[in-house]
């Protein structure tokens, strides 16, 4: 199956520097790669993803790149601020029939610091 | 539009006994998924269901087991409940023709004692 290594574990920035969130996955047919925030006892809410037709995806602030000859992606917050401190997990899903579920990483506790 | 709501929030159960836990999925999604998150972990998929079938499964042992109604609301049964159950049970809804992309609910919190 699918096994998907997130690094770092935590991350600490300064309010208005970039964070980068790195992660790896072992399945060459997986073709879906979501980013999720977790905000403490709230559930995983969907911020961006990226299919493995494109290279690159940003939506403001935030953005994902997609390496398929490595397999590894990328997840990049730019003038990072105090509300994007969190727990961020990203994933992958190798699509075809069936349930099509996510993997995830183990997460990134990222703080924001003011 | 209502997002996917999931309850109860909180659950404490002693070893051995069932619990069932209930999802609405958000509105016009047709496709339901449950995911175990134990804590300082990420979400382990359970199964999914869609037109009230199990439509696949994960690593998880038939005690699990669950069913979708045809609202598209779902529910989640535990039988013989052990300690290493205690985690955070998500549901998520999704649509048949993106049922990887997930909207997640808040989650039910299962403690085992």
């Amino acid at each position: 199956g699918e096994n998907v290594e997130q690094h770092p574990s935590t991350l600490s920035v300064q309010e208005g520097d970039s964070a980068v969130i790195k992660c790896t996955y072992s399945d060459s047919a997986s073709n879906y790669f979501p980013w999720y925030k977790q905000e403490l006892g709230k559930g995983p809410q969907l911020i961006i993803d990226i299919r493995s037709n494109v290279g690159e995806k940003k939506d403001q602030r935030i953005a994902v790149t997609l390496n398929k000859t490595a397999k590894h992606f990328s997840l990049h917050i730019t003038e990072t601020q105090p509300e994007d401190s969190a727990v961020y997990f990203c994933a992958a899903s190798s699509g075809g029939t069936g349930a099509n579920n996510l993997f995830f990483g183990t997460g990134t506790r990222l703080t924001v610091i003011p | 539009e209502t997002g996917v709501t999931q309850s109860p929030t909180h659950l404490i159960k002693t070893r051995g006994q069932q619990v069932t836990l209930r999802c609405s999925s958000q509105s016009g999604h047709n496709t339901v998924s449950w995911y175990q998150q134990a804590l300082g972990q990420g979400p382990q998929f359970i199964f999914q269901y869609y037109r009230e079938e199990e439509n696949g499964r994960g690593n998880f042992p038939p005690r699990f087991s669950g069913l979708q109604f045809p609202n598209y609301s779902s529910e989640l049964n535990v039988n013989a409940l052990e300690l290493d159950d205690s985690a955070l049970y998500l549901c998520a809804s999704s649509l048949q023709g993106a049922r990887e992309k997930l909207f997640f609910g808040s989650g039910t919190q299962l403690s085992v004692l």
